[in-house]
């Protein structure tokens, strides 16, 4: 089983649509969860982090679930500039601050 | 700031050849890593460093050396290249010192190797 796993998709939506992305973690003393957004040939980038009580960035929601060991994003009123590929990021080890990528969940934006 | 930078951008090498990959941060970040990305597997880490003199391995550490002689330099060596280790790599760098698990991390634009 990998530590972090992600449906790699791709998930084709239309323009406007909401879409969401769910990524279980193995280790349950993980400290730190984070979304990044990857575009293609290029560096992963920072979404957002994912805080406990769950948190919001403009279209971009993200929640974690400690109980089921999940974390999930949701983009509302997807644009074309949101195709990418989103990569669950976990640091599944207390203290060694390493970070745990997932394979990641590929999304295109339809006109 | 340059943020993280690396290089080269693509590198072409012989089976047997050594090389190394450079990166450099100007954050002051304590904590650096390597990550090897190849297709459907998501980034692995090689090595990691979490201050100046200290390095440690991380998933995939097999054929590779790494030294962090400053705080600013994580260089990426190659002892003997296969074509195994044809595939994208990217330096992170993350957090200074007494940060904490949730700092950002970034990267560099990475290195295209092929190893034939």
């Amino acid at each position: 089983r990998k530590e972090v796993e992600q449906d790699p998709g791709p998930f084709n939506v239309p323009e406007g649509a909401t879409v969401a992305f769910n990524c279980t973690y193995s280790n349950s003393a993980s400290q730190s969860f984070f979304w990044y957004r990857q575009d293609c040939r290029k560096e992963p980038k920072l979404l957002m982090s994912v805080y406990s009580s769950g948190n919001e960035d403009g279209r971009f929601t993200a929640q974690l679930n400690r109980a089921s060991q999940y974390i999930s994003l949701l983009i509302r009123d997807s644009k074309l500039s949101d195709s990418a590929t989103y990569l669950c990021v976990v640091n599944l080890v207390a203290g060694r601050r390493a970070l745990t990528f997932g394979s990641g969940t590929r999304l295109q934006v339809q006109p | 700031n340059a943020g993280v930078t690396q290089t080269p951008k693509f590198q072409v090498l012989k089976t047997g050849q050594s090389m190394t990959l450079q990166c450099a941060q100007d954050m002051n970040h304590e904590y650096m890593s390597w990550y090897r990305q190849d297709p459907g597997m998501g980034l692995r880490l090689i090595h990691y460093s979490v201050g100046a003199g200290i390095t440690d391995q991380g998933e995939v550490p097999n054929g590779y050396n790494v030294s962090r002689s400053t705080t600013e330099d994580f260089p990426l060596r190659l002892l003997s290249a296969a074509p195994s280790q044809t595939s994208v790599y990217f330096c992170a760098s993350r957090g200074r010192r007494g940060g904490s698990s949730t700092d950002t991390q970034y990267f560099g634009p990475g290195t295209r190797l092929t190893v034939l």
